[in-house]
Parts: C-alpha cells; sequence; structure tokens
C-alpha cells in the first residue's frame, strides 16, 4: 500500500506566520492528493483537491502544490480559526491513504 | 443544503453485532460514492471502504476486508457500516464521506462528511 508521511507531526506558530506543510508519497501518486483540516470534535473538513485546487468556500490564503511524491499545503498568514490538525490524502485508482496528521499549535 | 446524518452514539459489549447509518439528502444520493472512514481515539484517520449506492457496489480497504460490511439501499438514500462481532479494538468514530464531486471514476476524494458515529465497545 502506498504510505503517506507528513512533516512535521506537530508545528507551533503565530497568527501571521507563514505555514508549511509537507506530505510524502511512498511511491508516485500524479497529483491524486487532498488535504484536509481537522478541529477536535468534529469531522474532517475538505481544502485542496488534485494537489493544488482549492475547495469553493476556502480561503484562499490556503494553497497547495506538488507532484509524483513530494507535496506541500501552505497558509500564506495563519489566522485563528486555522489552528487545527491537517491531513493529506492520496487517491489513486487502487488505493487511499492518509497521512498521519500535522497539529498546527498556538506558539 | 447537502448533508450526511449519521446515526447516534453505540455502546456494545465485545462479540455484539452493529450496523450504524449514514443518510444523505440535499443531492443525488445514488450518484456519488459513500465512503467510511475509521478515526481512532486521538489517531488519525483510516479509509475502510467505499460504496455506490446506484448499484450497492462495495470496495474495501484490503485491511478491513472481512472485518466489516458496507451496503446502501438508495430508495431511502441512506448508507451502512456493519459488524457481525465487534471486538474492543472496534473503538472509534466513524464518519461516512461522500465522493469529492470533481472525483473522476476510482479516484475518490472527500467533500462532504457526517459528523461520525461513535462506537465504544467494552465489557
Amino acid at each position: 500500500d502506498i504510505q503517506m508521511t507528513q512533516s512535521p507531526s506537530t508545528l507551533s506558530a503565530s497568527v501571521g506566520d507563514r505555514v508549511t506543510i509537507t506530505c510524502r508519497a511512498s511511491q508516485t501518486i500524479s497529483n491524486w492528493l487532498a488535504w484536509y483540516q481537522q478541529k477536535p470534535g468534529k469531522a474532517p473538513k475538505l481544502l485542496m483537491y488534485q494537489a493544488s485546487r482549492l475547495e469553493s468556500g476556502v480561503p484562499s490564503r490556503f494553497s497547495g502544490s506538488g507532484y509524483g511524491t513530494e507535496f506541500t499545503l501552505t497558509i500564506s498568514s495563519l489566522q485563528p480559526d486555522d489552528f487545527a490538525t491537517y491531513y493529506c490524502q492520496q487517491y489513486t485508482s487502487y488505493s487511499r491513504t492518509f497521512g498521519q496528521g500535522t497539529k498546527v499549535e498556538i506558539k | 443544503e447537502m448533508q450526511l446524518v449519521q446515526s447516534g452514539v453505540e455502546v456494545k459489549k465485545p462479540g455484539e453485532s452493529l450496523k450504524i447509518s449514514c443518510k444523505g439528502s440535499g443531492f443525488s444520493f445514488t450518484n456519488y460514492w459513500i465512503a467510511w472512514v475509521r478515526q481512532k481515539p486521538g489517531k488519525g484517520l483510516e479509509w475502510m471502504g467505499i460504496v455506490y449506492p446506484g448499484d450497492s457496489d462495495a470496495r474495501y480497504n484490503p485491511s478491513f476486508q472481512g472485518q466489516v460490511t458496507i451496503s446502501a439501499d438508495k430508495s431511502i438514500s441512506t448508507a451502512y457500516l456493519q459488524w457481525s462481532s465487534l471486538k474492543a479494538s472496534d473503538t472509534a468514530m466513524y464518519y461516512c464521506a461522500r465522493q469529492g464531486a470533481a472525483a473522476p471514476t476510482g479516484h475518490w476524494y472527500f467533500d462532504l462528511w457526517g459528523r461520525g458515529t461513535l462506537v465504544t465497545v467494552s465489557s
């Protein structure tokens, strides 16, 4: 199965910071990658799909990039509502797996 | 409003059976794959499997094949996840989620999620 590894596992940042989360796949997945945000006690929320496509209604401070095995999610200016855990998910036609998550904490 | 409404909290004993549900509304339920995702306490997300309500075609993560059954009843826009014999290790939050609207066949990300059903298995 395709393994997804996120880094860092935890990230401490301040409001206004530029934040980048990395997701690496154990084999190439083209651009079949999504990003989700999850807050405590809530369901995940889709942010990005196909690596760089912003889901409708998601603020433009979120952006995604990457192809093949290395991907990034960037928050251009961290807002109070963005403190949460972020997951990547690969969705090739034969496999779907999530990364282990990156918790973005208040510094 | 598009939504997936999941059934309520369950507390069961090891060995008992269970079927939880996920009812869709506000969209054409029969035209979207509906997945189940497990999240153990304090842990990450695991894709369990997916069903197409239009024809009840179900696909499974090999790690969950044989452990659960995923089904759907298109007449009432509801998907199901069931166990025949629960274990303590099945204790988790279970989410249903809809295939992304822009997802090509077989390439499943998820754009609409239910609020989750908490299942606790304890003697």
